[in-house]
């Protein structure tokens, strides 16, 4: 069956530390990739999205995600946190020809001033 | 504000009982989709109905059902209530399908006592 495994469920950093969420997606066939964030009290929104060419993209307020195929990887990076990037990211995964998306279970993320 | 609106914003009602929760998708937007979050399974994509038409099927409990008004807005009708059925209901639209950006709306809450 397709998944996705986000392997940190609570991450706790201060301001101006790097950040790197791992998301980890079993299915062997084409696949487009997501990273969606939930602010406190929002609805979710995309941060980025892989669907082809570069592996590496960039997305909004900082974020980028590297897709390494070999590894069935999609990690989420920021060099430096700020105290607003509290929220849940979700990592999610809509295999080719389909529009469903399959979420990971979410990383709770906290920065501290 | 994604676009999308869900109502209600809560909804507490008892076991056994039928409850209907109603999603309007973006203006443009042909594609509805159903997720259910709740602390033991997560985001769980429900169904998908585009332009009327039922696309795709998740994990969406025979008791559940919805449909796609000729409007474009969708109800999620969810009957024989449980327990284990409280969790958060989001809708999300697209403008088509694979490969759009899926906005999410702010979510119905739903406590079954």
């Amino acid at each position: 069956a397709q998944s996705v495994s986000q392997h940190n469920h609570h991450v706790i950093l201060s301001e101006a530390a790097s950040l790197e969420l791992g998301c980890n997606y079993s299915y062997g066939g084409t696949v487009n990739l997501f990273w969606y964030v939930q602010y406190p009290g929002q609805h979710l929104q995309l941060l980025l999205k892989y669907f082809s060419g570069d592996p590496l993209v960039k997305g909004i307020k900082g974020f980028e995600a590297e897709f390494i195929k070999s590894k069935f990887s999609f990690n989420l990076r920021k060099p430096s946190v700020q105290w607003s990037d509290t929220a849940e990211y979700f990592c999610a995964v809509s295999p080719y020809n389909t529009d469903k998306l399959i979420f990971g279970t979410g990383t709770r993320l906290q920065v501290f001033p | 504000d994604s676009g999308v609106t869900q109502t209600p914003k809560h909804l507490i009602t008892a076991t056994g009982q039928r409850v209907t929760l109603r999603c309007s998708p973006r203006s443009g937007d042909l594609s509805v989709y159903w997720y259910q979050q709740s602390l033991d399974q997560g985001l769980q994509f429900l169904i998908q109905y585009y332009n009327g038409e039922e696309r795709a099927k998740g994990n969406i409990l025979e008791r559940f059902s919805a449909q796609q008004f000729p409007d474009l807005h969708s109800e999620l009708n969810l009957s024989s209530l449980e327990l284990g059925d409280s969790a958060l209901y989001f809708c999300a639209s697209s403008v088509s399908g694979q490969g759009y950006e899926q906005y999410f709306g702010p979510g119905t809450r739903l406590t079954v006592t």
